[in-house]
């Protein structure tokens, strides 16, 4: 069956220390890859994708994130988080055999502390 | 941007009522997603349409009902609210034949309590 896979439920990590949250997926096929976060009390936006072309996908606000086929992964990595930056992040797969929907991660919550 | 609503931030209903969500989308995109999120169970798709008047079943179907009259607007329903409905219920919508690769625009979520 399909699935996505985030390892860590929650991640505390001090201000201006790198975090990384890692996602794996089951598809074998080609993927379309996603990262959602969620504010406190907001929907989901957008963080980054992956499509095609270049496996490291980037967002305005310092994120990346990588596409490992071989590992099927796609962790989000950021080099010195924010108090803002606490939040909830969920990522995200669309693959044929999806039936081309979207299935998500069970979340990771981001806890950024001064 | 595209803008969707969705027509109650929080909601409180009782057992047994008839609870109509609501979720309309400014952007002519032809497909609508119903989610719900729980914690620790990420967002879980509910009833899902690429079209007005089709629908089709997610992954948790049970208990819910939908209709797409118009191609804009989107409504989840429960026919009998039960308790274990408790939660944040999740509008998206994406443009494309498919909306396979394109992203999802969500709603600001209902946050519904069924007592």
């Amino acid at each position: 069956a399909q699935s996505v896979t985030q390892l860590d439920s929650q991640v505390p990590v001090f201000e201006e220390a790198p975090v990384e949250l890692r996602c794996n997926y089951s598809s074998s096929v080609s993927v379309y890859l996603f990262w959602y976060v969620q504010y406190p009390n907001q929907g989901l936006q957008l963080l980054l994708k992956y499509l095609s072309g270049s496996t490291l996908v980037e967002s305005i606000n310092g994120f990346e994130a990588e596409f490992n086929k071989s590992q099927t992964s796609f962790h989000l990595r950021k080099p010195s988080v924010h108090i803002s930056d606490t939040a909830e992040y969920f990522c995200a797969v669309s693959a044929s055999e999806y039936g081309n929907k979207l299935v998500f991660g069970a979340g990771t919550i981001l806890r950024v502390k001064s | 941007d595209v803008k969707v609503t969705q027509s109650s931030r929080y909601l409180v209903k009782r057992t047994g009522e008839k609870v109509f969500l609501e979720c309309v989308q400014d952007m002519d995109h032809e497909n609508m997603f119903w989610y719900r999120q729980d914690p620790g169970l990420g967002l879980r798709l509910i009833y899902f349409s690429y079209d007005v008047k089709m629908k089709e079943k997610g992954d948790i179907p049970e208990g819910y009902s939908v209709s797409r009259e118009k191609k804009e607007r989107f409504s989840l329903i429960l026919e009998s609210a039960s308790t274990n409905q408790t939660s944040m219920y999740l509008c998206a919508s994406t443009p494309g034949a498919s909306g396979r690769r394109y992203e999802q625009y969500f709603g600001p979520g209902t946050r519904l309590t069924v007592t």
